[in-house]
């Protein structure tokens, strides 16, 4: 059963903090994802990544970089957290061969 | 650039009846539409997907069909029940590059089953 996981539920902080989401996963698959999921707008992508220390931008990659030091663990960030950056964030991954993605729980993260 | 529209936004029926939520997709080297639902507070789910070389899946009361000429797919459900009421989001894969695949997914659908 494949888990993923992230580091916060829910996250608060001020605008102009750096701010630091974390995803890990258990299953070995090349492919992590980074979504924010938005109320009208699904979920968008801001960075993928198929290969450690590989990265690709998304759709929304504006305000925001990624890091892949270790297959099982993607990290986003936001360099300088924006009002206009408070939303739902979602972690997914697949495997290469297989298009289905698992999601993990999200992070709520509110900027002030 | 790809996109997925989903519709509608919103779907309120009641306990028994059908519920059908469609999509419409850009990209023609898209072979992959997958379905997630989410539940309040909880993470997207598969539910049901299906690939360009199949026209209908059906998976007990749900059920996807597909029209490649048209680039659209729905998703049925029939006999709904209150467990049904969650957000549901169409999905496409965008082609196939560089030994990897992504999804752009549709905007969603807030369905509420009333009993």
């Amino acid at each position: 059963d494949v888990k993923v996981t992230q580091s916060s539920r829910y996250l608060v902080k001020r605008t102009g903090e750096k701010v630091f989401l974390e995803c890990v996963q258990d299953m070995d698959h090349e492919n992590m994802f980074w979504y924010r999921q938005d109320p009208g707008l699904g979920l968008r992508l801001i960075y993928f990544s198929y290969d450690v220390k590989m990265k690709e931008k998304g759709d929304i990659p504006e305000g925001y970089s990624v890091s892949r030091e270790k297959k099982e663990r993607f990290s986003l960030i936001l360099e300088s957290a924006s009002t206009n950056q408070t939303s739902m964030y979602l972690c997914a991954t697949n495997r290469n061969d297989y298009y289905e993605q698992y999601f993990g729980p999200g992070t709520r993260l509110t900027v002030t | 650039g790809e996109n997925v529209e989903q519709h509608p936004s919103t779907l309120s029926v009641q306990e028994g009846d059908s519920a059908v939520i469609k999509c419409t997709y850009s990209d023609s080297a898209s072979n992959y539409f997958p379905w997630y639902k989410q539940e309040l507070g909880k993470r997207p789910q598969l539910i049901i997907d299906i690939r360009s070389n199949v026209g209908e899946k059906k998976d007990q009361r749900i059920a996807v069909t597909l029209n490649k000429t048209a680039k659209h797919f729905s998703l049925h459900i029939t006999e709904t029940q209150p467990e049904d009421s969650a957000v549901y989001f169409c999905a496409a894969s965008i082609g196939f590059s560089g030994g990897y695949n992504k999804l752009i997914f549709g905007a969603g659908t807030r369905l509420a089953v009333h009993p």
